[in-house]
Protein backbone atom coordinates (compact mmCIF):
# COMPACT_ATOMS: atom_id res chain seq x y z
CA UNK A 1 0.00 0.00 0.00
CA UNK A 2 1.18 3.53 -1.15
CA UNK A 3 1.96 6.03 2.05
CA UNK A 4 -0.21 8.45 -0.04
CA UNK A 5 -3.34 7.72 -2.74
CA UNK A 6 -4.31 10.18 -4.99
CA UNK A 7 -6.96 9.49 -7.48
CA UNK A 8 -5.32 10.10 -11.21
CA UNK A 9 -8.46 11.63 -12.61
CA UNK A 10 -8.32 13.47 -15.12
CA UNK A 11 -11.40 15.87 -13.73
CA UNK A 12 -13.64 17.80 -16.15
CA UNK A 13 -15.55 20.49 -14.84
CA UNK A 14 -17.54 23.48 -16.36
CA UNK A 15 -16.39 26.82 -15.56
CA UNK A 16 -17.99 27.71 -12.29
CA UNK A 17 -18.05 24.51 -10.75
CA UNK A 18 -16.72 23.81 -6.83
CA UNK A 19 -14.17 21.20 -7.24
CA UNK A 20 -13.47 18.94 -4.57
CA UNK A 21 -10.04 16.93 -4.72
CA UNK A 22 -9.11 14.50 -2.24
CA UNK A 23 -5.76 12.31 -0.75
CA UNK A 24 -5.90 9.79 1.59
CA UNK A 25 -3.37 8.44 3.64
CA UNK A 26 -1.81 5.59 6.09
CA UNK A 27 0.97 7.01 8.42
CA UNK A 28 -1.12 8.21 11.16
CA UNK A 29 2.24 10.59 12.03
CA UNK A 30 2.06 12.65 9.10
CA UNK A 31 1.36 16.22 10.55
CA UNK A 32 1.84 18.67 7.71
CA UNK A 33 -0.24 18.84 4.87
CA UNK A 34 0.26 20.68 1.38
CA UNK A 35 -1.05 21.01 -2.14
CA UNK A 36 0.76 21.77 -4.81
CA UNK A 37 -0.18 23.08 -8.46
CA UNK A 38 1.65 21.94 -11.34
CA UNK A 39 1.00 23.58 -15.08
CA UNK A 40 1.56 21.35 -18.25
CA UNK A 41 5.56 20.74 -18.51
CA UNK A 42 5.96 23.13 -15.28
CA UNK A 43 7.47 22.73 -11.56
CA UNK A 44 5.03 22.30 -8.82
CA UNK A 45 3.97 25.36 -7.23
CA UNK A 46 2.64 25.49 -3.45
CA UNK A 47 -1.07 26.25 -3.27
CA UNK A 48 -1.90 25.43 0.48
CA UNK A 49 -0.20 24.39 3.38
CA UNK A 50 -2.00 23.15 6.65
CA UNK A 51 -0.47 21.72 9.99
CA UNK A 52 -3.10 19.03 11.68
CA UNK A 53 -6.81 19.08 11.27
CA UNK A 54 -8.69 21.30 10.48
CA UNK A 55 -9.44 23.89 7.47
CA UNK A 56 -7.63 26.85 5.92
CA UNK A 57 -9.14 29.24 3.77
CA UNK A 58 -7.28 31.33 0.89
CA UNK A 59 -9.35 33.03 -1.41
CA UNK A 60 -11.28 30.47 -3.80
CA UNK A 61 -9.34 27.73 -1.88
CA UNK A 62 -10.48 25.76 1.05
CA UNK A 63 -7.98 22.61 1.96
CA UNK A 64 -9.27 20.54 4.73
CA UNK A 65 -7.87 17.79 6.70
CA UNK A 66 -9.78 14.93 8.63
CA UNK A 67 -6.79 12.90 10.70
CA UNK A 68 -9.23 10.80 12.01
CA UNK A 69 -10.06 9.35 8.66
CA UNK A 70 -6.85 10.17 7.35
CA UNK A 71 -8.42 12.00 4.16
CA UNK A 72 -7.81 15.70 3.08
CA UNK A 73 -9.35 17.50 0.38
CA UNK A 74 -8.57 20.26 -1.52
CA UNK A 75 -12.16 22.61 -2.75
CA UNK A 76 -11.84 24.94 -5.65
CA UNK A 77 -14.90 27.65 -5.63
CA UNK A 78 -15.85 29.43 -9.03
CA UNK A 79 -13.40 27.18 -11.07
CA UNK A 80 -11.88 29.14 -13.80
CA UNK A 81 -9.94 27.91 -17.56
CA UNK A 82 -6.62 28.78 -15.13
CA UNK A 83 -7.61 26.52 -12.32
CA UNK A 84 -6.10 23.42 -15.53
CA UNK A 85 -3.43 21.84 -14.29
CA UNK A 86 -2.53 18.89 -11.77
CA UNK A 87 -3.16 18.73 -8.23
CA UNK A 88 -0.28 16.73 -6.37
CA UNK A 89 -1.03 16.61 -2.26
CA UNK A 90 2.16 16.09 -0.13
CA UNK A 91 2.61 15.55 3.48
CA UNK A 92 5.31 14.66 5.99
CA UNK A 93 5.93 13.89 9.98
CA UNK A 94 7.33 16.19 12.18
CA UNK A 95 11.01 17.35 11.77
CA UNK A 96 11.31 14.72 8.42
CA UNK A 97 13.61 15.44 5.65
CA UNK A 98 11.33 14.73 3.10
CA UNK A 99 7.78 14.94 2.02
CA UNK A 100 5.17 11.90 0.59
CA UNK A 101 3.18 12.87 -2.72
CA UNK A 102 0.61 11.63 -4.14
CA UNK A 103 0.59 10.85 -7.89
CA UNK A 104 -1.66 14.08 -8.85
CA UNK A 105 -5.23 14.67 -10.30
CA UNK A 106 -5.30 16.15 -13.42
CA UNK A 107 -8.33 19.03 -13.37
CA UNK A 108 -9.54 20.15 -16.66
CA UNK A 109 -12.16 23.40 -16.14
CA UNK A 110 -14.31 23.83 -19.44
CA UNK A 111 -15.15 27.16 -20.23
CA UNK B 1 13.14 37.65 -8.34
CA UNK B 2 14.03 34.72 -6.12
CA UNK B 3 13.80 31.07 -7.21
CA UNK B 4 15.27 28.08 -8.45
CA UNK B 5 16.85 27.67 -12.33
CA UNK B 6 17.09 24.38 -13.60
CA UNK B 7 18.98 23.91 -17.18
CA UNK B 8 18.70 22.61 -19.48
CA UNK B 9 15.03 22.54 -19.80
CA UNK B 10 15.08 19.82 -22.93
CA UNK B 11 18.14 17.27 -23.02
CA UNK B 12 18.49 14.48 -25.21
CA UNK B 13 21.03 11.45 -24.36
CA UNK B 14 22.53 8.72 -26.37
CA UNK B 15 22.51 5.37 -24.09
CA UNK B 16 25.45 4.49 -22.63
CA UNK B 17 26.28 8.66 -22.33
CA UNK B 18 26.28 10.29 -18.55
CA UNK B 19 24.45 13.60 -18.48
CA UNK B 20 24.70 16.55 -15.58
CA UNK B 21 21.32 18.50 -15.04
CA UNK B 22 22.12 21.93 -13.01
CA UNK B 23 19.82 23.25 -10.16
CA UNK B 24 20.92 26.66 -8.90
CA UNK B 25 18.52 28.43 -5.98
CA UNK B 26 19.22 32.09 -4.88
CA UNK B 27 16.54 31.77 -1.69
CA UNK B 28 18.95 31.16 0.89
CA UNK B 29 17.54 27.77 1.39
CA UNK B 30 20.03 25.13 3.45
CA UNK B 31 18.04 22.37 1.85
CA UNK B 32 17.69 20.94 -1.68
CA UNK B 33 16.25 17.94 -3.48
CA UNK B 34 16.04 16.06 -6.77
CA UNK B 35 12.70 14.27 -8.18
CA UNK B 36 11.82 12.41 -10.70
CA UNK B 37 8.52 12.48 -12.20
CA UNK B 38 6.79 9.96 -14.15
CA UNK B 39 3.66 9.51 -15.15
CA UNK B 40 1.22 7.77 -12.89
CA UNK B 41 4.22 7.54 -10.59
CA UNK B 42 4.35 11.36 -8.71
CA UNK B 43 7.26 12.28 -7.31
CA UNK B 44 10.15 10.12 -6.52
CA UNK B 45 12.96 11.18 -4.39
CA UNK B 46 16.92 10.81 -6.14
CA UNK B 47 18.65 12.54 -3.67
CA UNK B 48 18.84 15.31 -0.92
CA UNK B 49 20.83 17.52 0.92
CA UNK B 50 20.58 19.36 4.07
CA UNK B 51 23.95 21.17 3.97
CA UNK B 52 26.95 22.04 1.88
CA UNK B 53 28.88 19.07 1.18
CA UNK B 54 26.59 16.47 2.59
CA UNK B 55 24.00 14.39 1.11
CA UNK B 56 21.70 11.38 1.52
CA UNK B 57 20.19 8.83 -0.85
CA UNK B 58 16.18 8.91 -1.73
CA UNK B 59 14.57 5.93 -3.11
CA UNK B 60 15.99 5.99 -6.23
CA UNK B 61 19.35 6.57 -6.19
CA UNK B 62 20.95 3.87 -8.37
CA UNK B 63 22.61 5.48 -11.01
CA UNK B 64 22.47 8.53 -10.36
CA UNK B 65 24.78 11.30 -8.07
CA UNK B 66 25.07 14.59 -6.68
CA UNK B 67 27.64 17.53 -5.34
CA UNK B 68 26.90 19.60 -3.27
CA UNK B 69 29.73 22.11 -3.01
CA UNK B 70 28.13 25.31 -3.23
CA UNK B 71 25.10 26.38 -1.05
CA UNK B 72 23.27 27.84 -3.79
CA UNK B 73 24.15 24.68 -6.41
CA UNK B 74 23.47 21.07 -6.50
CA UNK B 75 23.97 19.20 -9.74
CA UNK B 76 22.79 16.30 -10.57
CA UNK B 77 24.50 13.52 -12.94
CA UNK B 78 22.52 10.95 -14.36
CA UNK B 79 25.15 8.29 -15.13
CA UNK B 80 24.92 5.19 -17.77
CA UNK B 81 24.22 3.22 -15.06
CA UNK B 82 20.78 4.19 -14.71
CA UNK B 83 18.40 1.72 -16.70
CA UNK B 84 15.48 4.25 -17.33
CA UNK B 85 16.91 7.53 -17.54
CA UNK B 86 13.70 9.32 -19.86
CA UNK B 87 12.04 11.49 -17.19
CA UNK B 88 10.82 15.02 -16.39
CA UNK B 89 13.44 16.05 -13.52
CA UNK B 90 12.62 18.65 -10.74
CA UNK B 91 14.59 20.11 -8.53
CA UNK B 92 13.64 21.72 -5.22
CA UNK B 93 14.75 23.70 -2.24
CA UNK B 94 12.88 23.86 0.87
CA UNK B 95 12.92 26.03 4.28
CA UNK B 96 11.92 24.36 7.24
CA UNK B 97 8.74 25.82 9.14
CA UNK B 98 7.98 25.04 12.75
CA UNK B 99 10.58 24.37 15.67
CA UNK B 100 13.25 21.97 15.88
CA UNK B 101 12.95 18.23 14.85
CA UNK B 102 8.91 19.42 15.00
CA UNK B 103 8.16 21.26 11.73
CA UNK B 104 8.37 21.01 8.09
CA UNK B 105 10.17 21.29 4.75
CA UNK B 106 8.08 23.23 2.32
CA UNK B 107 9.63 22.69 -1.09
CA UNK B 108 9.98 25.15 -3.28
CA UNK B 109 10.44 23.92 -7.10
CA UNK B 110 12.14 24.77 -10.42
CA UNK B 111 10.52 24.78 -13.34
CA UNK B 112 12.12 21.01 -14.66
CA UNK B 113 14.73 19.62 -17.06
CA UNK B 114 13.23 16.95 -19.26
CA UNK B 115 15.33 14.15 -20.26
CA UNK B 116 15.33 11.40 -23.33
CA UNK B 117 17.56 8.70 -24.30
CA UNK B 118 17.66 8.42 -27.57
Amino acid sequence: QKEVEQDPGPLSVPEGAIVSLNCTYSNSAFQYFMWYRQYSRKGPELLMYTYSSGNKEDGRFTAQVDKSSKYISLFIRDSQPSDSATYLCAMSEPGANNLFFGTGTRLTVIP
Amino acid sequence: DGGITQSPKYLFRKEGQNVTLSCEQNLNHDAMYWYRQDPGQGLRLIYYSQIVNDFQKGDIAEGYSVSREKKESFPLTVTSAQKNPTAFYLCASSIYLGGTGAGANVLTFGAGSRLTVL
